[in-house]
């Protein structure tokens, strides 16, 4: 059974930084690309970015690319966000999802809540 | 990027009915469009890609149709658990967008 859970989410200040987590279990996470996706709490859905099955390639949403960086460690099967000069926009429900080769997000996690305030 | 306009954004239903949800794209994305649902407390569940291929374990009252810009997922004769929040998303390119979703409630 595919399972990912995210952790790392919390309170963190306007201007932080942020790692979040992501482990996966039950299919071979090094053959697969990997996205996180946020959804706001007005529900609003937003693609973050994804990663190369073997971490060489990454792609990011234009209005994220500067602050947002996504790697993952295959040998531990885990995703990471790290967020850096976190703002208030950047509250939200953190999203560990596998990407389908064609693109589509067929397994998601459970979300990890961050909220950013002072 | 595409913007994916969906609607209804609302929808009341009573169980036994049909209903369609729809989302259009800015520009054209050939078949390539994903649909999700989300219900409390349980993973985001994908149920349709490309357009109309369902996701193994997708019941098949589910049905999604449509090409270019214009595309529908259909529930045919509604069960209590198909309640929850619909989510229409272009995986044809970059950036990967979805649309503003769909509460379906009784």
């Amino acid at each position: 059974e595919v399972q990912l859970v995210e952790s790392g989410g919390g309170l963190v200040k306007p201007g932080a930084s942020l790692k979040l987590s992501c482990v996966a279990s039950g299919f071979t996470f090094s053959d697969y690309w990997m996205s996180w996706v946020r959804q706001t709490p007005g529900k609003t859905m937003e693609w973050i970015g994804d990663i190369k099955y073997d971490g060489s390639y990454t792609h990011y949403a234009p209005s994220l690319k500067n602050r947002f960086t996504i790697s993952r460690d295959n040998a531990k099967s885990t995703l990471y966000l790290q967020m850096s000069n976190v703002r208030s926009e950047d509250t939200a429900t953190y999203y560990c999802t596998r990407t389908n080769p064609y693109w589509y997000f067929d397994f998601w996690g459970p979300g990890t809540m961050v909220t950013v305030s002072s | 990027d595409v913007q994916m306009t969906q609607s209804p954004s609302n929808l009341a239903a009573s169980p036994g009915e049909s209903v369609s949800i729809n989302c259009k794209a800015s520009k054209s994305i050939s078949k390539y469009v994903a649909w999700y649902q989300q219900k409390p407390g349980k993973a985001n569940k994908l149920l349709i890609y490309s357009g109309s291929t369902l996701q193994s374990g997708t019941p098949s009252r589910f049905s999604g149709s449509g090409s270019g810009t214009d595309f529908t997922l259909t529930i045919r004769n509604l069960e209590p658990e198909d309640f929850g929040l619909y989510y229409c998303q272009q995986h044809n390119e970059y950036p990967r967008t979805f649309g503003g979703g769909t509460k379906l409630e009784l």
